[in-house]
């Protein structure tokens, strides 16, 4: 029931590179920046993409984001198994005047 | 260093009410916009509001409007989260977290959270 959908699951193998996509709608990932919290279970959500592409200070560049139209997508390269969290993505939807977040991606590293 | 302290959750009653707050320290907070989200047990993010740094505005996740009320205290760094008539779909863990010049879910510093409980 997001307004954002997300995948719920996806996996890879260490060094591989894993996408995990975010579909919305011109109401909000249409017209408004997308951004990407990964959330380690038990722990508070951290950012890690924000405006679409960039990256905070700290966060390794394996991590990158980017949008086209309606969709945003998150790519983790030269997996590690530290990468193994919830991945949501986020944004500010102008018809609902709310932020909505997807339903997160669970990453297995297999 | 940012620092975001929630505190208030607990059981309640479904029905009453319960007043969260989120002390800030580390950072400007009256240039920040505050934003509450939640996380039932097991469940995904889920955004509840956002308050202006000035306290002016507010923005509600239609699950909660009408229901709970964000307010901030700037002399104090601190912003609140009222939530009345609690249902147990509420049940969940509150984070209040920071955004820096807009609305936006752009949330850089989060709290560690606090669990409500809504049961009877």
């Amino acid at each position: 029931q997001s307004v954002l959908t997300q995948s719920p699951s996806a996996s890879g193998t260490p060094g591989q590179r894993v996408t995990i996509s975010c579909s919305g709608s011109s109401s909000n990932i249409g017209s408004n920046y997308v951004h990407w919290y990964q959330q380690v279970p038990g722990t508070a959500p951290k950012l890690l993409i924000y405006r679409n592409d960039q990256r905070p200070p700290g966060v390794p560049d394996r991590f990158s984001g980017s949008k086209s139209g309606t969709s945003a997508s998150l790519a983790i390269s030269g997996l590690r198994s530290e990468d193994e969290a919830d991945y949501y993505c986020a944004a500010w939807d102008d018809s609902l005047s709310e932020s909505v977040f997807g339903g997160g991606t669970q990453l297995t590293v297999l | 260093q940012a620092q975001l302290v929630e505190s208030g959750g607990g059981v309640v009653q479904p029905g009453r009410s319960l007043r969260l707050s989120c002390a800030a320290s580390g950072f400007m907070f009256r240039v920040y916009a505050m934003h509450w989200v939640r996380q039932a047990p097991g469940k995904g993010l889920d955004w509840v509001a956002v308050i202006s740094p000035d306290g002016d505005n507010e923005y509600y996740a239609d699950s909660v409007k009408g229901r709970f009320a964000i307010s901030r205290d700037n002399s104090k760094n601190t912003v609140y989260l009222q939530m009345n008539s609690l249902e147990a779909e509420d049940t969940a863990v509150y984070y209040c977290a920071t955004t820096y010049g807009s609305y936006a879910p752009q949330c850089d510093y989060w709290g560690q959270g606090t669990l409500v409980t809504v049961s009877s």
